[in-house]
């Protein structure tokens, strides 16, 4: 079974600075995605950038950014020129192109301090 | 388009009763979820549907049923809940199954079980 890790209970910025969210994940696939979904107060999840496995290039999303790191089975979020309204738990998630299920990691809190 | 809607935003039951979170999706989604979040934790799977009239079971089923009613809604009953259901559930829906399409999320439901 796989299994998703973020290892940072919660994070702290300055808004318009950067920070980077750390995920580990383990599987023995070769093929799989891999997400980054914000939940804000609201609750409401919210995908922030998709990867796919095959792809060698990291995915951007405007100021979202990803370090993916297939041997190493990591996949940080960098988040530039931070805003108040990121404040969120973020979830990394994993999914096999062969299954159906979504396994998420614990969360990270990001605090955005003015 | 509302999207992922979910009903009720809230309930309180007590230890024993049942009832039926209702789910329905307007984007002509195949695929539909049901996950649960617990406190600290990212969310789990129940059960899901790959498509109208089809099932199966998730990290999580036990307790649960679900049923997929037509195309558009996916419901899941509590027979006899339980304390350890207390959670916040949130259904979702993909175009497909067995591609990197992203899963949208309904607000969820806060569910008390006292």
């Amino acid at each position: 079974a796989q299994t998703v890790t973020q290892s940072q209970p919660e994070m702290s910025v300055q808004e318009a600075e950067t920070v980077t969210l750390s995920c580990t994940y383990d599987t023995s696939e070769s093929d799989y995605y891999l997400f980054w979904y914000k939940q804000p107060p609201s609750r409401q999840m919210i995908l922030v950038i998709r990867q796919e496995a095959y792809k060698q290039q990291n995915a951007t999303e405007n100021r979202f950014s990803v370090n993916f790191q297939k041997a190493a089975k990591s996949f940080s979020l960098k988040i530039s020129d931070s805003q108040l309204g990121d404040a969120a738990m973020y979830f990394c998630a994993y999914r096999s192109t062969a299954g159906n299920m979504l396994t998420f990691g614990g969360g990270t809190r990001l605090m955005v301090k003015p | 388009n509302a999207g992922v809607t979910q009903t009720p935003k809230f309930q309180v039951l007590k230890t024993g009763q049942s009832m039926t979170l209702q789910c329905a999706q307007d984007m002509n989604h195949n695929s539909m979820y049901w996950y649960r979040q617990d406190p600290g934790m990212g969310l789990r799977l129940i059960y899901y549907s790959a498509s109208e009239g089809t099932t199966d079971k998730g990290e999580v089923p036990n307790g649960y049923n679900v049923s997929r009613l037509n195309k558009r809604e996916f419901s899941l009953r509590l027979e006899s809940a339980a304390p350890s259901q207390t959670s916040v559930y949130f259904c979702a829906s993909s175009e497909a199954p067995l591609t990197g399409y992203e899963q949208y999320f309904g607000p969820g439901t806060r569910l008390t079980v006292t």
